[in-house]
């Protein structure tokens, strides 16, 4: 347990609504990675932020926004939902003794 | 462009057969390659390799990598049915720190 969580676990929300997921984390990583999960895909990275308020894209970043106003708390903002957006979203810190990744429980967005 | 590419898609073995997971890779800047299992949930973390060679060990599961010929495998010996899962694989860069993964082998293992 490397002190993740993810909220919403679960929503179902419709096209064209606004949509935040929120990570925390309580062990103060540099960090912190948004990631989607789909079948035939793999998990592919959203955006990913090196410290507060310090954010990159990552390789499916259209459609998504991020933001870290603290370290503890990476969120992920779907501005305009679609249903290709319909997936499930893990967050993911950077730490250990080998800078290895450490995953959230994910969290499942469907878009109706 | 990166990418991560392991084979085979998926697998079905009985109980107590070893299995060999391949993974290669295209990646600049390569700083480390990671192995997770996934079952229905969250990735967890197996093992990190940085360096080409060295075996990574653990329990029944074991992993090398190659930096030369660019892949890494991952052994399971003595297959038991918990180590039914996805398990994936995954290149860190040292450019931006990012990860890029593989979409995964499957592994059930029948008793």
């Amino acid at each position: 347990d490397a002190g993740i969580t993810q909220s919403p676990r679960h929503k179902v929300t419709e096209t064209g609504t606004p949509v935040t997921l929120r990570c925390h984390q309580t062990e103060n990583h540099r960090y912190m990675y948004w990631y989607r999960q789909d079948p035939g895909h793999g998990l592919r990275l959203i955006h990913y932020s090196y410290g507060v308020k310090d954010t990159d894209k990552g390789e499916v970043s259209d459609g998504y926004s991020v933001s870290r106003s603290k370290t503890e708390d990476f969120l992920l903002t779907l501005e305009s939902a679609t249903s290709s957006q319909t997936s499930v979203y893990f967050c993911a810190i950077r730490g250990g003794p080998s800078y290895e990744q450490y995953f959230g429980p994910g969290t499942r967005l469907t878009v109706t | 462009e990166d990418k991560v590419v392991q084979s085979p898609l998926s697998l079905v073995v009985h109980e107590g057969d070893t299995v060999t997971l391949n993974c290669s890779y295209e990646v600049t800047n390569f700083r480390s390659l990671l192995w997770y299992k996934q079952e229905k949930k969250a990735p967890t973390f197996l093992f990190m390799l940085t360096s080409s060679g060295i075996e990574k060990k653990s329990g029944r599961l074991s992993s090398i990598l190659d930096k030369k010929e660019l892949f890494s495998i991952l052994n399971i010996t003595a297959t038991q049915t918990g180590d039914s899962a996805i398990y994936l694989c995954a290149v860190g860069t040292n450019t931006g720190n990012q990860f890029y993964f593989g979409t995964g082998t499957s592994l059930t293992v029948i008793p």
